[in-house]
Order: structure tokens, then sequence, then C-alpha cells
């Protein structure tokens, strides 16, 4: 089994609403982060969790919150979702050692 | 933000050469970090080189990291097909406030398209 899942895969939506990613994770890291890729772009962090009760904003917050669950849950919401955020979002973990271990990714279609 | 920026963008070369992608960055680091992303799926984590090192290897691997003129180069040597991908170099989005080491997030260049012709 992977060890980091993102569900759901894929995802069309219509501008206004709200949508839910979720993440799971099964490498017991206390670190987990959000990022998206835009095409031909590298990614780019939107925000990240040291451990339940710690959420910090990364690059490009705005339109976007989190909730961390559990230490292997960090689900990213988009209370109202706009055309421009559609993209490719990321969900990766981490240890103290810096490597980051990235799921397959969801692709985001806002209509 | 601070940012690293691959050179070339787009790579394409025989399989059995060898593929050198470069990177450079603007600010101070704690580490640099290589990734490979193949077509639509996550990145997979290839070497961490730390600010103190100046070269490392993996397999076919070699990094390299100059802080003086703040660029990495990443050498892929005897290319197969396999090694097509994107290639991209991240380094610490908050190096200052995260100095001790800790794996804060990331910042990503646009990376290099590798190509990989049989």
């Amino acid at each position: 089994d992977a060890d980091v899942t993102q569900t759901p895969r894929n995802r069309i939506t219509k501008t206004g609403k709200r949508i839910m990613l979720e993440c799971s994770q099964t490498k017991g890291h206390d670190r987990m982060y959000w990022y998206r890729q835009d095409p031909g772009l590298g990614l780019r962090l939107i925000y990240y969790s040291f451990d339940v009760k710690d959420i910090n904003k990364g690059e490009i917050s705005d339109g976007y919150s989190v909730s961390r669950q559990a230490q292997a849950k960090f689900s990213l919401s988009l209370e109202s979702a706009i055309p421009n955020q559609t993209a490719l979002y990321f969900c990766a973990t981490s240890d103290s050692v810096n490597e980051q271990f990235f799921g397959p990714g969801t692709r985001l279609t806002v209509l | 933000s601070q940012q690293g920026e691959e050179d070339p963008q787009a790579l394409s070369i025989q399989e059995g050469e060898n593929a050198t992608m470069n990177c450079s960055y603007k600010t101070s680091i704690n580490n640099l970090q290589w990734y490979r992303q193949n077509s639509g799926r996550g990145l997979v984590h290839l070497i961490l080189i730390r600010s103190n090192e100046r070269e490392k290897h993996s397999g076919r691997l070699r990094v390299t990291l100059d802080t003086s003129k703040k660029s990495s180069s990443l050498l892929i040597t005897a290319s197969r097909a396999a090694d097509t991908a994107s290639y991209f170099c991240a380094t610490d989005l908050f190096p200052i406030m995260y100095s001790g080491g800790g794996a804060d997030g990331l910042t990503f260049g646009k990376g290099t398209h590798l190509i990989i012709q049989p």
C-alpha cells in the first residue's frame, strides 16, 4: 500500500463550490504539507503542519484552509472554488531529516 | 520568496549519454534537494545535499553545491530511457526560521524536462 494517499485523484467542480481534498499517511511522520502545481511550473506551498496543534501558512494560502484531524490526516479545503485554483495538488510528509514523501496528486478542475 | 531556477528548461539526449542540469537560488539555504517527477505523478526524492557539503553521490547521480555562487548541479551518468522525467531542485522556504534543520516547507524551481532518446 502507498505510504501517502490522496482522495479524490481527480475532481471537476464548478465555481463557488466547496471542495475538500484529503490526505492520509502511514509513515508516522509529524510534518505534513499541501502544495499546488500549475502546468510547467514547480510546486508552491499552500499550508504545512508540524503536528496536530500546529498549522502554518505557506506561500499561497489565500482561498484555502486546512484541518489536521490526526497525525495521519491532513485535509485541504477550498471554501469557494474559483477557476484559477485549477491545478494539481500534492500532499507530502516528512520527518526531521528534510526529505519529503509525496502523494500521487489530485487533479482539480474548477469550471 | 526564494526559489530555485533550473537550467536548461528542457534537455534531450541519447541513451547512454550523461545529463547535467543546473539550479540557481537566491538566498542562504540549509540544504538543497533534487526531486524527479514522472508525467503527472508525485515527486520522488533523489538526493539531499547540505550547505556544508560540496559534492554527493547516489548511484548514477552526482550532485554538487557551490554556496558562493548559489548554484547546484545534478549529473545523471549513463542515462536510460527510464530517466525521462522532470527534475526539480528545492530549497528551504524558511531557512532563517528553521535554521536548526527542521523539515519546513520547500520552494521549487520550474524544473528541467529531460528526455532520453532510445
